[in-house]
């Protein structure tokens, strides 16, 4: 089982505010999901990186994908109230068979 | 994206009884589905992974016996918790893995909150 490490653990920020998580591994990926999740409710999927150095923009949220496939990070420009909620890494290993290991969260709360 | 059901959205139990949770692919077919379990403040924890047809495989320190799994069509995973015990009381997330080769993704159902008294 790889080692996941997700960083911070928990983010309190005010809105406008700029932030980043990380997602770090051991491990080669050979793909990354990022998914948000809400309290009661089910991930919702945010992005799939495959590719080393791939940079995706979803508007005000930018994700990244390391050179070497083992880490990733995510930016939220101005961050607004909407974003609050549970962020997750979940990658996928050559030799996982599809199958997700998620990282333990960040969870983010933006105040107005 | 795609969607996926799960029902019920929220359930009861008294210990000692059985629950079943059904989790549905509502506009695609899934030959794979995952089962979670995410307890408070934590992370989703995977417990087995759903195949069409065959036996479900389950991770390591999750009882095959007491989370019964059956995939009996390509749209329908169903997890039952057998003999369920207040420890058992937890968030239960089923996915359903969509498109092949490479280009996979899971999508999540809304989970599934289990109270066992």
């Amino acid at each position: 089982t790889q080692l996941l490490e997700q960083s911070p653990q928990f983010l309190s920020i005010q809105e406008g505010e700029n932030l980043t998580v990380y997602c770090n591994s051991s491990s080669v990926f050979s793909s990354l999901q990022w998914y948000r999740q809400e309290p009661g409710e089910g991930p919702v999927l945010l992005v799939t990186v495959v590719t080393g150095g791939e940079v995706k923009k979803l508007k005000r949220l930018t994700f990244q994908f390391g050179d070497a496939r083992k880490d990733s990070s995510l930016h939220i420009t101005a961050a607004q109230p909407g974003d609050t909620g549970l962020y997750l890494c979940a990658p996928t290993t050559y030799d996982s068979w599809g199958k997700l290991q998620f990282g333990a969260g960040t969870q983010v709360v933006v105040t107005p | 994206g795609a969607v996926v059901s799960q029902h019920p959205s929220r359930v009861i139990c008294k210990s000692g009884t059985s629950v079943k949770i059904e989790c549905r692919s509502l506009d695609f077919q899934a030959t794979t589905m995952f089962w979670y379990r995410q307890f408070p403040k934590q992370s989703l924890m995977l417990m087995a992974t759903s195949n069409e047809g065959s036996k479900a495989t389950y991770e390591q320190g999750v009882e095959k016996d007491k989370f019964l799994i059956n995939h009996a069509s390509l749209t329908l995973s169903t997890l039952t918790v057998t003999s369920a015990h207040p420890e058992d009381s937890s968030f239960y997330i089923c996915s359903a893995r969509s498109g092949t080769g490479g280009r996979e993704t899971q999508y999540f159902g809304p989970g599934t909150r289990l109270l066992v008294l």
